[in-house]
């Protein structure tokens, strides 16, 4: 089955500065990748996901690359802002399965 | 605010007890989801319904039951727990399958064993 590695577990950025977690995953049949972000305290929300027929996705100040080759996929967060502290969790599936598997989380600190 | 609401918000139970969590999503969904958040595990999926019929128990004890009576409404039945068993438990919906639909979490309910 699938099994998602996240990196790292905790990382701690200046305000302003940019952040990037990795993942990898194991089963080359995965095609989608979502990221969701877990507030303190709060429910986790997807904040961006991308599917296997693309390599780069942006949001404003988010984006997920994808390499499949690699299998492996990353968030980037541009100009941090104390909001973007919380725990992030990437995650991978097959199209056409119930479940999807995810990473252990990161948590993001930004320091004032 | 969110349209996955969750019962109660947090439970304490002794290991005897009998007790039950429940989810009504307000989203139109067809998929609904339990899944276990602890420290040592985080997110791990319990089980999966679709369309009312259950597709995965991902190896969960039976002191863990689900029921889905409708689309809308997801229930864990809790019995004879054991302390290990604390954790925040998530309800989730998606429109259609996990692989290809994002999931809508509910607030969770903080479950502790005593």
């Amino acid at each position: 089955g699938e099994n998602v590695e996240q990196h790292p577990s905790t990382l701690s950025v200046q305000e302003g500065d940019s952040a990037v977690i990795k993942c990898t995953y194991s089963d080359s049949a995965s095609n989608y990748f979502p990221w969701y972000k877990q507030e303190l305290g709060k429910r986790p929300q997807l904040i961006i996901d991308i599917r296997s027929n693309v390599g780069e996705k942006k949001d404003q100040r988010i984006a997920v690359t994808l390499n499949k080759t690699a299998k492996h996929f990353s968030l980037h967060i541009t100009e941090t802002q104390p909001e973007d502290s919380a725990v992030y969790f990437c995650a991978a599936s097959r199209y056409r399965d119930d479940k999807i598997i995810f990473g252990k989380g990161t948590r993001l600190h930004i320091l004032p | 605010e969110t349209g996955v609401t969750q019962t109660p918000r947090h439970l304490v139970m002794g290991m005897t007890n009998k007790k039950s969590l429940k989810c009504e999503q307000h989203l139109g969904h067809n998929a609904m989801y339990w899944y276990k958040q602890s420290a040592k595990k985080p997110l791990e999926l319990m089980f999966v319904y679709n369309f009312k019929e259950q597709t995965e128990n991902n190896s969960v004890p039976s002191r863990f039951s689900p029921e889905c009576p409708n689309s809308s409404h997801l229930f864990l039945h809790l019995h004879t727990l054991q302390p290990e068993d604390s954790a925040l438990y998530l309800c989730a919906s998606s429109q259609g399958r996990a692989g290809n639909s994002p999931l809508h979490f509910g607030n969770g309910t903080r479950l502790t064993v005593t």
